[in-house]
């Protein structure tokens, strides 16, 4: 496709399971972004690589949350052990390697844990 | 660290009006680009405009213009000749170093 793909568009799991988000980016857009936004807040930056390398993962707000992206294209985030508070939506951006360059997002998953 | 703030949680502007959402960021950095990103209900967020920190001439896309202040550290947007597809959430967003940070975001409504 065109733009940037995001599954699932929506996952409800149980406090306490292993959840694993994708994304799959424009293709030859080298940077990859992921962002969480809780309802009526701004995107809050959790990580971006530049290629296969995590070039700042400050924003990842503690260890249960990891994101790889092992080829530099599709990229997951894998959160262990969900709790309410992860209850998001996880957005994806990619973009060409310039400064300048916008961001160009997927639609998001909503994630809820019950 | 930088930070973006935009201070009107809600606006709302008659069709046909013009309106201007306001945000002010803070750096350390000379170099840095900015962006206004808008989100409808839908989740999409799509691109409205941006600004290079280098260029003292405003940014400008068709009914959307830029007023960048980079002394002030300011770079509110206006909408003119509001239409009712504008309602949404608007979301002003920095960038240096390729890491891009957002502020609250402003919700826009447009009435009829």
């Amino acid at each position: 496709g065109a733009g940037v793909s995001q599954t699932p568009s929506n996952k409800v799991t149980e406090k306490g399971k292993y959840v694993e988000l994708r994304c799959d980016p424009i293709s030859g857009h080298t940077a990859l972004y992921w962002y969480r936004q809780s309802l009526g807040q701004g995107p809050e930056f959790l990580i971006y690589f530049q290629g296969t390398g995590a070039a700042d993962d400050s924003g990842l707000p503690n260890d249960r949350f990891f994101a790889v992206r092992p080829e530099g294209s599709v990229s997951t985030l894998k959160i262990q052990r969900t709790e309410r508070g992860d209850s998001a939506v996880y957005l994806c951006a990619s973009s060409q390697i310039e400064n300048n360059s916008p961001l160009h997002f997927g639609n998001g998953t909503r994630l809820t844990v019950t | 660290a930088q930070t973006v703030t935009q201070s009107q949680p809600e606006m709302s502007v008659q069709e046909a009006e013009t309106v201007t959402l306001s945000c002010t960021y803070d750096t350390s950095e000379s170099d840095y680009y900015l962006f206004w990103y808008k989100q409808p209900p839908s989740r999409q967020m799509i691109l409205v405009i941006r600004q290079e920190a280098y260029k003292q001439q405003n940014a400008t896309e068709n009914r959307f213009s830029v007023n960048f202040q980079k002394a002030a550290k300011s770079f509110s947007l206006k909408i003119s000749d509001s239409q009712l597809g504008d309602a949404a959430m608007y979301f002003c967003a920095y960038c240096s170093y390729d890491k891009v940070i957002f502020g609250p975001g402003t919700s826009l409504s447009v009435i009829p």
